[in-house]
């Protein structure tokens, strides 16, 4: 069936190092790809997203391609600030509806 | 910016009772959602709502969810019975036409049962 799996955390780092999360994906067809971002005590708030193959998703210095081939979407970020502590959800849609499916999330926590 | 607003932001009930979660979707989307996350796992699909009937639902949206527009403004979650396991954070969504487009959350009820 359709599922997401993404890299369990925590992942701790320290501010300015380079963030990697890894995201993959098992679908029919071809879905569209999001990550999404849960800052404390919020709802879900979309960080990026790519709806085609090879397609690159950018936003606040986040980055993450949509791979076909290794059906992948990884999150990157080369520089990590304090402020990006939060859980990250890799998702996809896969029907008409666009309902969304999520992996379990990765809490990043970025230290001074 | 508009945004997807729940109430109340946290409910606590007791076992058996039901309850009503309110949302109030971004006003010109068309598609409204309603997922969970049980703490410390993922986020659940639970129900997909167009044009006033459920469109697509999951295993665990079974008889004792129902879902609602009673106006032009809000889209309800009830749940007839509460069980323990209900106890979750419920996302409301919404979205507008186009399916690329993403869906957007409001900040969640959090659901106790007691």
């Amino acid at each position: 069936g359709n599922s997401v799996t993404q890299m369990e955390g925590p992942v701790t780092l320290s501010e300015e190092a380079f963030l990697t999360i890894n995201c993959t994906y098992t679908a029919t067809g071809y879905p569209s790809l999001f990550w999404y971002v849960q800052y404390p005590g919020e709802g879900l708030q979309l960080l990026l997203k790519a709806t085609k193959a090879d397609d690159k998703g950018s936003n606040k210095g986040f980055e993450a391609t949509y791979r076909k081939e290794t059906t992948s979407f990884h999150l990157e970020k080369g520089s990590v600030q304090v402020s990006d502590s939060a859980v990250y959800f890799c998702g996809m849609s896969h029907s008409g509806y666009s309902t969304l499916t999520f992996g379990k999330g990765t809490m990043l926590l970025v230290s001074p | 910016e508009p945004e997807v607003t729940q109430t109340p932001s946290h409910q606590v009930t007791q076992m058996g009772q039901e309850v009503i979660l309110r949302c109030v979707p971004i006003s010109n989307h068309l598609y409204f959602y309603w997922y969970r996350q049980i703490l410390g796992q993922k986020v659940e699909f639970l129900v997909s709502f167009y044009n006033n009937e459920i469109s697509e639902k999951s295993e665990i949206f079974d008889d004792q969810f129902s879902v609602e527009r009673p106006d032009g403004s809000n889209f309800t979650l009830k749940i007839r019975s509460t069980k323990l396991e209900d106890s979750a954070m419920y996302f409301c969504a919404s979205k507008n036409s186009n399916s690329n487009q993403p869906q957007h959350f409001g900040d969640g009820t959090r659901l106790s049962i007691l």
